[in-house]
């Protein structure tokens, strides 16, 4: 596609499900980012691949988060037994050459756990 | 922390005024960019400054960076209403320059 895709682009959910977000990158991107957005706050680093090389989870806030990225190009994150602190935007960003530096995001997912 | 840190959080001002947006950062950089987000969408590379560089010009914006001071401003000039929006910093370092922190964002409103 011409830009980078996430969906669903709004999700409600119950605590304690588990939720899938997916984020579709610009093809030919090799670098994937995930980001968190809390409601009017800044983004918070949660994960980053880079080609083959192995994911930098550094960001991931605890263990219930997880993230995949298949055939170097769809990214699933997913969130298990979700908690009302989850509740916000999570944004995807795609990244064709590092050298450039410039991050293109997705309009990101809403996360809203009751 | 290595995120920058974006000062006001916020600023108002008429349209046709120039907007002054800061960023301060910590560690040193690879480079530092700027974004912006308009309410409830994704964010919109707006430039990037690498830190060899001093100043840097794109369109109606100017940045600037200070490394010796750990800093860099966004100026808009001559706003529009149409430039309402959050505005953030994001620092790389040489160490992981793949790597994207972001500050919490200055809240521009540009009244017409």
């Amino acid at each position: 596609g011409a830009g980078v895709s996430q969906s669903p682009s709004n999700k409600v959910t119950e605590k304690g499900k588990d939720v899938e977000l997916r984020c579709d990158p610009i093809s030919g991107h090799t670098a994937l980012y995930w980001y968190r957005q809390s409601l009017g706050q800044g983004l918070e680093f949660l994960i980053y691949f880079q080609g083959n090389s192995a994911p930098d989870k550094s960001g991931l806030p605890s263990d219930r988060f997880s993230a995949e990225r298949t055939g170097g190009s769809v990214s699933t994150l997913t969130i298990q037994r979700t908690q009302q602190e989850d509740s916000a935007v999570y944004l995807c960003a795609s990244i064709g050459r590092p050298n450039t530096g410039e991050l293109f995001f997705g309009e990101g997912s809403r996360l809203t756990v009751l | 922390s290595q995120q920058g840190e974006e000062d006001p959080q916020a600023l108002s001002i008429q349209e046709g005024e120039n907007a002054t947006m800061n960023c301060s950062y910590k560690t040193s950089i690879n480079n530092l960019q700027w974004y912006r987000q308009n309410s409830g969408r994704g964010l919109v590379h707006l430039i990037l400054i690498r830190s060899n560089e001093r100043e840097k010009h794109s369109g109606r914006l100017r940045v600037t960076l200070d490394t010796s001071k750990k800093s860099s401003s966004l100026l808009i000039t001559a706003s529009r209403a149409a430039d309402t929006a959050s505005y953030f910093c994001a620092t790389a370092t040489f160490r992981n320059f793949n790597k994207f922190y972001f500050g919490s964002g200055t809240k521009l409103n540009v009244k017409p």
